[in-house]
């Protein structure tokens, strides 16, 4: 069973620029979540999908950052325009459904803003 | 409001120790409690995971945790250590009452296991 994928797996961009990470959960797996990871600091969640509805946004930072999760498979998080404290790791995780499961991370996408 | 803490950024211990790395928590109600390892370069894998019963849970890689209530900690423990467990460790919090089902994670704790 193919993990979660995350492309790009780096971004290096200049500040004010627009970036979109994408997120590709297991297959099957109707929950999809996105963290990050700034400055070495606690991973910090920013929304939770159940297949293509936002369940729970509260952890989006501003209104800089935009997120999809189109016909319920993958994701994407846009940035635009970044700023300099964007810079960090985004996760990604999925779960089958509610209930007592863990979440399966993806490699991260490690951004960097200029 | 949920939070967790690590309370050690830093953990160093001798191959064939054992080591611990701690964690505890605060959440209303009973918590779910996980535990992730990231090694370097590479995403967070679950290790276990709490959620009721024993209080001793046994996970991968010859990992342990103990939960503990009334000290609400939920330890890391492995009797005996490998070059190979050094990496980046996680605990995580899920409320059960909290509708959107996300993880609070703690800070991390970097272990290092010196051969």
């Amino acid at each position: 069973e193919a993990g979660v994928t995350q492309f790009p797996s780096h971004s290096v961009i200049e500040k004010g620029q627009t970036v979109t990470l994408r997120c590709d959960p297991i297959s099957g797996h109707d929950n999809l979540y996105w963290y990050r990871r700034v400055m070495g600091k606690e991973i910090k969640f920013l929304l939770h999908f159940v297949k293509e509805s936002k369940q729970d946004e509260s952890g989006m930072p501003n209104n800089r950052f935009l997120a999809e999760r189109t016909g319920g498979t993958y994701s994407t998080l846009k940035v635009q325009p970044a700023e300099l404290e964007d810079s960090g790791v985004y996760f990604c995780a999925s779960s089958p459904f509610r209930g007592l499961y863990e979440q399966y991370f993806g490699p991260g996408t490690r951004l960097t803003v200029t | 409001a949920q939070s967790v803490a690590q309370p050690e950024d830093q953990v160093n211990v001798a191959e064939g120790n054992p080591l611990t790395v701690k964690c505890t928590y605060s959440v209303s109600g009973n918590p779910y409690l996980f535990w992730y390892v990231q090694y370097p370069n590479r995403g967070l894998q679950f290790l276990l995971k709490y959620i009721t019963g024993d209080n001793l849970v046994k996970g991968s890689y010859g990992f342990e945790a103990e939960f503990n209530k009334s000290q609400t900690s939920f330890h890391l423990k492995k009797p005996s250590a490998l070059v190979s467990d050094s990496a980046l460790y996680f605990c995580a919090v899920r409320d059960p009452d909290n509708y959107g089902q996300n993880f609070v994670f703690g800070p991390g704790t970097r272990l290092s296991v010196l051969p």
